[in-house]
């Protein structure tokens, strides 16, 4: 499974833009990049996910360079709802997933 | 309804005893996980099962069982429940050929074990 590093923390303000970006520098070419997001005393909640190029949906879109060793998060105009914990994943379709610490989001008023 | 239910919702046993966390699913998927997680960490895997009759350890499975009894229900049990498992602890199902493989999570169990 591809080991992701992702920041520990990040801050932002509520209305603004926030790109989180995970490395990925091993991954496979079987691997499926996933993204969740997980607020305090609750499960995991699926966001997105993808293999290259940009994927969006209503909640996020997730962008993914063509060498595949990174792909960034963006969360448009975060309100103080979107504090949370969000975690990067890679692993083969089909494979158990590793979930490391992710990075802990505080939107601020 | 929730669509995968855990039970009970907070425990808090004695160490020694032996203690059972349920796990419900109405998503219809055959595979089934057990995760835990402490305070400022990631969720670490302790079992998974992908149909009724497979069960595999994860990368935390000492001191923890597991019990497929249909494709809805999958339990885990602390034989002989120890402080250092105390944690939150999280079911999920998934099925990769029909929702992108996203993991449906439950709300948790949270256990303290005194």
């Amino acid at each position: 499974l591809a080991k992701t590093t992702q920041p520990i923390s990040m801050d932002s303000y509520e209305g603004q833009e926030v790109n989180i970006t995970c490395s990925h520098n091993n991954i496979a070419t079987n691997d499926y990049i996933t993204w969740y997001q997980q607020f305090p005393s609750q499960g995991p909640r699926f966001i997105i996910q993808g293999y290259k190029t940009k994927v969006t949906n209503e909640v996020a879109s997730l962008f993914i360079p063509a060498d595949r060793k990174s792909s960034t998060l963006s969360l448009p105009r975060v309100s103080l709802s979107d504090t949370a914990v969000y975690y990067c994943l890679a692993a083969p379709y089909g494979q158990n997933f590793v979930f490391g610490p992710g990075t802990r989001l505080s939107v601020l008023p | 309804d929730a669509d995968v239910t855990q039970t009970p919702r907070n425990r808090i046993t004695k160490t020694g005893k032996r203690i059972m966390l349920e796990c419900s699913q109405t998503k219809g998927h055959d595979r089934m996980y057990w995760y835990r997680q402490d305070p400022g960490l990631g969720l670490r895997l302790i079992y998974y099962s992908f149909d009724v009759k497979d069960i595999n350890k994860g990368e935390i499975s000492d001191g923890y069982s597991v019990s497929r009894q249909a494709q809805a229900k999958f339990s885990l049990s602390l034989e002989s429940a120890i402080p250092n498992q105390t944690a939150l602890y999280f079911c999920a199902t998934s099925d990769p050929d029909r929702e992108g493989y996203g993991y449906t999570f439950g709300s948790g169990t949270r256990l303290t074990v005194v």
